[in-house]
Protein backbone atom coordinates (compact mmCIF):
# COMPACT_ATOMS: atom_id res chain seq x y z
CA UNK A 1 0.00 0.00 0.00
CA UNK A 2 0.80 3.43 -0.75
CA UNK A 3 2.30 5.80 2.28
CA UNK A 4 4.23 9.21 3.09
CA UNK A 5 6.62 9.94 5.09
CA UNK A 6 7.10 13.56 6.85
CA UNK A 7 10.59 13.30 8.42
CA UNK A 8 10.03 16.01 10.65
CA UNK A 9 7.04 16.69 12.73
CA UNK A 10 8.23 20.57 13.51
CA UNK A 11 11.23 22.28 11.61
CA UNK A 12 11.92 25.66 13.53
CA UNK A 13 13.34 27.90 11.02
CA UNK A 14 14.98 31.76 11.43
CA UNK A 15 13.18 34.76 9.24
CA UNK A 16 15.14 34.98 5.84
CA UNK A 17 16.97 31.62 6.41
CA UNK A 18 16.41 28.43 3.84
CA UNK A 19 14.42 25.69 4.53
CA UNK A 20 13.57 22.03 3.54
CA UNK A 21 10.90 20.00 4.47
CA UNK A 22 11.17 16.34 3.76
CA UNK A 23 9.09 14.34 2.38
CA UNK A 24 9.63 10.13 1.24
CA UNK A 25 6.49 8.34 -0.41
CA UNK A 26 6.29 4.36 -1.16
CA UNK A 27 4.94 3.36 -4.14
CA UNK A 28 5.55 0.41 -6.58
CA UNK A 29 3.54 2.25 -9.22
CA UNK A 30 3.47 5.66 -10.74
CA UNK A 31 3.08 8.22 -8.39
CA UNK A 32 1.25 11.95 -8.39
CA UNK A 33 3.10 14.02 -5.59
CA UNK A 34 1.55 17.07 -4.60
CA UNK A 35 2.39 19.86 -1.37
CA UNK A 36 -0.34 21.46 0.30
CA UNK A 37 -0.50 24.32 3.26
CA UNK A 38 -2.66 24.54 5.73
CA UNK A 39 -2.77 28.05 7.85
CA UNK A 40 -4.50 28.20 11.68
CA UNK A 41 -7.74 27.15 11.34
CA UNK A 42 -8.27 27.30 7.71
CA UNK A 43 -8.64 24.46 4.96
CA UNK A 44 -5.36 23.53 2.84
CA UNK A 45 -4.55 24.61 -0.27
CA UNK A 46 -2.24 23.34 -2.75
CA UNK A 47 1.14 25.05 -3.11
CA UNK A 48 2.69 22.25 -5.77
CA UNK A 49 2.57 19.71 -8.09
CA UNK A 50 4.26 16.68 -9.67
CA UNK A 51 2.34 14.90 -12.19
CA UNK A 52 5.28 14.56 -15.11
CA UNK A 53 8.13 16.10 -16.75
CA UNK A 54 10.67 18.29 -15.13
CA UNK A 55 11.79 17.25 -11.30
CA UNK A 56 11.91 20.52 -10.40
CA UNK A 57 8.59 22.13 -9.64
CA UNK A 58 7.93 25.61 -9.17
CA UNK A 59 4.59 26.45 -6.82
CA UNK A 60 3.06 29.45 -5.15
CA UNK A 61 4.54 31.83 -2.43
CA UNK A 62 8.64 30.92 -4.05
CA UNK A 63 8.26 27.38 -2.79
CA UNK A 64 9.32 24.59 -5.02
CA UNK A 65 9.87 20.71 -4.83
CA UNK A 66 11.92 18.08 -6.56
CA UNK A 67 11.09 14.66 -7.69
CA UNK A 68 13.28 12.49 -6.83
CA UNK A 69 12.46 8.91 -8.24
CA UNK A 70 15.86 6.84 -6.91
CA UNK A 71 15.39 8.17 -3.93
CA UNK A 72 11.49 8.00 -3.65
CA UNK A 73 11.42 12.03 -2.11
CA UNK A 74 9.79 15.03 -3.19
CA UNK A 75 11.55 17.07 -0.69
CA UNK A 76 9.92 21.10 -0.76
CA UNK A 77 12.19 24.01 0.13
CA UNK A 78 12.43 27.81 -0.11
CA UNK A 79 15.69 29.64 -0.42
CA UNK A 80 14.33 32.43 2.36
CA UNK A 81 11.37 32.02 4.13
CA UNK A 82 9.40 34.99 6.05
CA UNK A 83 7.43 35.26 8.97
CA UNK A 84 4.14 34.28 7.18
CA UNK A 85 5.44 31.06 5.68
CA UNK A 86 4.11 30.02 9.22
CA UNK A 87 2.21 27.06 8.93
CA UNK A 88 1.14 22.83 8.73
CA UNK A 89 2.66 21.79 5.71
CA UNK A 90 1.26 18.11 4.13
CA UNK A 91 2.82 16.35 1.47
CA UNK A 92 0.63 13.91 -0.59
CA UNK A 93 0.48 11.20 -2.94
CA UNK A 94 -2.05 10.16 -5.51
CA UNK A 95 -1.22 6.79 -7.42
CA UNK A 96 -1.99 5.63 -10.86
CA UNK A 97 -3.74 8.52 -12.17
CA UNK A 98 -6.60 8.14 -8.66
CA UNK A 99 -8.06 10.92 -7.40
CA UNK A 100 -7.60 9.54 -4.05
CA UNK A 101 -4.82 11.52 -1.95
CA UNK A 102 -2.47 9.88 0.59
CA UNK A 103 -1.64 12.58 2.76
CA UNK A 104 1.59 12.54 5.27
CA UNK A 105 1.54 13.54 8.98
CA UNK A 106 2.39 17.42 8.45
CA UNK A 107 5.11 19.18 9.28
CA UNK A 108 4.44 22.40 11.09
CA UNK A 109 6.84 25.10 10.28
CA UNK A 110 7.55 27.92 12.63
CA UNK A 111 9.50 31.05 11.30
CA UNK A 112 10.96 33.44 14.42
CA UNK A 113 12.34 36.52 14.15
CA UNK B 1 -16.66 30.59 -7.61
CA UNK B 2 -16.79 30.26 -3.33
CA UNK B 3 -14.74 27.69 -3.20
CA UNK B 4 -15.77 24.42 -1.62
CA UNK B 5 -18.43 25.82 1.60
CA UNK B 6 -18.68 23.49 4.68
CA UNK B 7 -21.63 23.67 6.72
CA UNK B 8 -21.15 24.50 9.87
CA UNK B 9 -18.13 25.61 10.62
CA UNK B 10 -18.36 24.91 14.63
CA UNK B 11 -20.38 22.26 15.92
CA UNK B 12 -20.88 20.65 19.90
CA UNK B 13 -22.84 18.18 20.46
CA UNK B 14 -23.67 16.09 23.27
CA UNK B 15 -22.71 11.99 23.20
CA UNK B 16 -25.11 9.89 21.65
CA UNK B 17 -26.96 12.66 19.13
CA UNK B 18 -26.93 12.66 15.94
CA UNK B 19 -24.53 14.77 13.61
CA UNK B 20 -24.67 16.00 10.11
CA UNK B 21 -22.24 18.11 8.20
CA UNK B 22 -22.98 19.84 4.95
CA UNK B 23 -20.71 20.44 2.11
CA UNK B 24 -21.13 22.67 -1.09
CA UNK B 25 -18.42 21.46 -3.60
CA UNK B 26 -17.12 23.49 -6.44
CA UNK B 27 -19.58 23.90 -9.16
CA UNK B 28 -18.48 21.37 -12.06
CA UNK B 29 -16.36 19.13 -9.79
CA UNK B 30 -17.35 15.90 -10.32
CA UNK B 31 -15.22 14.33 -7.20
CA UNK B 32 -16.07 14.75 -3.78
CA UNK B 33 -13.72 13.63 -0.54
CA UNK B 34 -14.46 13.64 3.14
CA UNK B 35 -11.58 14.01 5.27
CA UNK B 36 -10.80 13.98 8.99
CA UNK B 37 -7.97 15.64 10.44
CA UNK B 38 -6.97 14.38 14.50
CA UNK B 39 -3.67 15.46 16.42
CA UNK B 40 -3.68 11.55 16.80
CA UNK B 41 -4.10 10.28 13.59
CA UNK B 42 -3.27 13.03 11.19
CA UNK B 43 -5.46 13.48 7.75
CA UNK B 44 -7.50 10.45 7.10
CA UNK B 45 -9.53 9.98 3.81
CA UNK B 46 -13.17 8.46 5.02
CA UNK B 47 -14.99 8.35 1.50
CA UNK B 48 -14.94 9.67 -1.85
CA UNK B 49 -17.57 10.00 -4.90
CA UNK B 50 -17.40 10.11 -8.66
CA UNK B 51 -20.40 11.93 -10.39
CA UNK B 52 -22.56 11.40 -7.17
CA UNK B 53 -21.63 7.97 -6.71
CA UNK B 54 -19.40 6.53 -3.84
CA UNK B 55 -16.26 4.89 -5.03
CA UNK B 56 -14.13 4.34 -1.87
CA UNK B 57 -15.68 4.29 1.46
CA UNK B 58 -13.04 2.21 3.06
CA UNK B 59 -12.04 4.71 5.48
CA UNK B 60 -15.43 5.23 7.11
CA UNK B 61 -14.38 4.36 10.94
CA UNK B 62 -17.74 2.33 11.54
CA UNK B 63 -21.30 1.97 10.84
CA UNK B 64 -21.86 5.11 12.67
CA UNK B 65 -20.48 6.83 10.17
CA UNK B 66 -22.50 7.81 6.64
CA UNK B 67 -22.07 9.82 3.73
CA UNK B 68 -24.40 10.51 0.88
CA UNK B 69 -24.07 12.62 -2.59
CA UNK B 70 -27.93 13.62 -3.78
CA UNK B 71 -26.77 15.66 -6.70
CA UNK B 72 -23.87 17.08 -7.14
CA UNK B 73 -23.87 20.02 -5.25
CA UNK B 74 -24.20 18.70 -1.99
CA UNK B 75 -23.02 15.97 0.10
CA UNK B 76 -23.27 15.45 4.22
CA UNK B 77 -21.92 13.49 6.33
CA UNK B 78 -23.84 12.01 9.21
CA UNK B 79 -22.63 10.21 12.39
CA UNK B 80 -25.40 8.43 14.69
CA UNK B 81 -24.69 8.31 17.06
CA UNK B 82 -21.85 10.48 17.99
CA UNK B 83 -18.95 9.93 20.39
CA UNK B 84 -16.36 11.89 22.11
CA UNK B 85 -13.76 10.17 20.08
CA UNK B 86 -15.32 11.65 16.58
CA UNK B 87 -14.32 15.32 17.51
CA UNK B 88 -12.07 16.50 15.25
CA UNK B 89 -12.18 18.93 12.11
CA UNK B 90 -14.03 17.09 9.38
CA UNK B 91 -12.70 18.39 5.45
CA UNK B 92 -15.05 18.47 2.48
CA UNK B 93 -12.61 18.53 -0.92
CA UNK B 94 -13.59 18.59 -4.38
CA UNK B 95 -11.98 17.98 -7.45
CA UNK B 96 -11.99 18.10 -11.34
CA UNK B 97 -10.31 15.63 -14.30
CA UNK B 98 -9.80 18.56 -16.18
CA UNK B 99 -8.33 20.12 -12.92
CA UNK B 100 -5.33 17.47 -13.16
CA UNK B 101 -6.01 15.46 -9.46
CA UNK B 102 -5.91 18.77 -7.44
CA UNK B 103 -8.34 18.89 -4.37
CA UNK B 104 -9.44 22.39 -3.37
CA UNK B 105 -10.49 22.17 0.75
CA UNK B 106 -13.29 23.90 2.14
CA UNK B 107 -12.37 25.61 5.35
CA UNK B 108 -13.50 22.69 7.80
CA UNK B 109 -16.05 22.24 10.57
CA UNK B 110 -14.67 21.63 14.33
CA UNK B 111 -16.58 19.05 15.71
CA UNK B 112 -16.33 18.61 19.63
CA UNK B 113 -18.47 15.61 21.22
CA UNK B 114 -19.11 16.06 24.78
Amino acid sequence: AQSVTQLDSQVPVFEEAPVELRCNYSSSVSVYLFWYVQYPNQGLQLLLKYLSGSTLVKGINGFEAEFNKSQTSFHLRKPSVHISDTAEYFCAVSVDSSYKLIFGSGTRLLVRP
Amino acid sequence: DAGVIQSPRHEVTEMGQEVTLRCKPISGHDYLFWYRQTMMRGLELLIYFNNNVPIDDSGMPEDRFSAKMPNASFSTLKIQPSEPRDSAVYFCASSSKQGALVAFFGQGTRLTVV
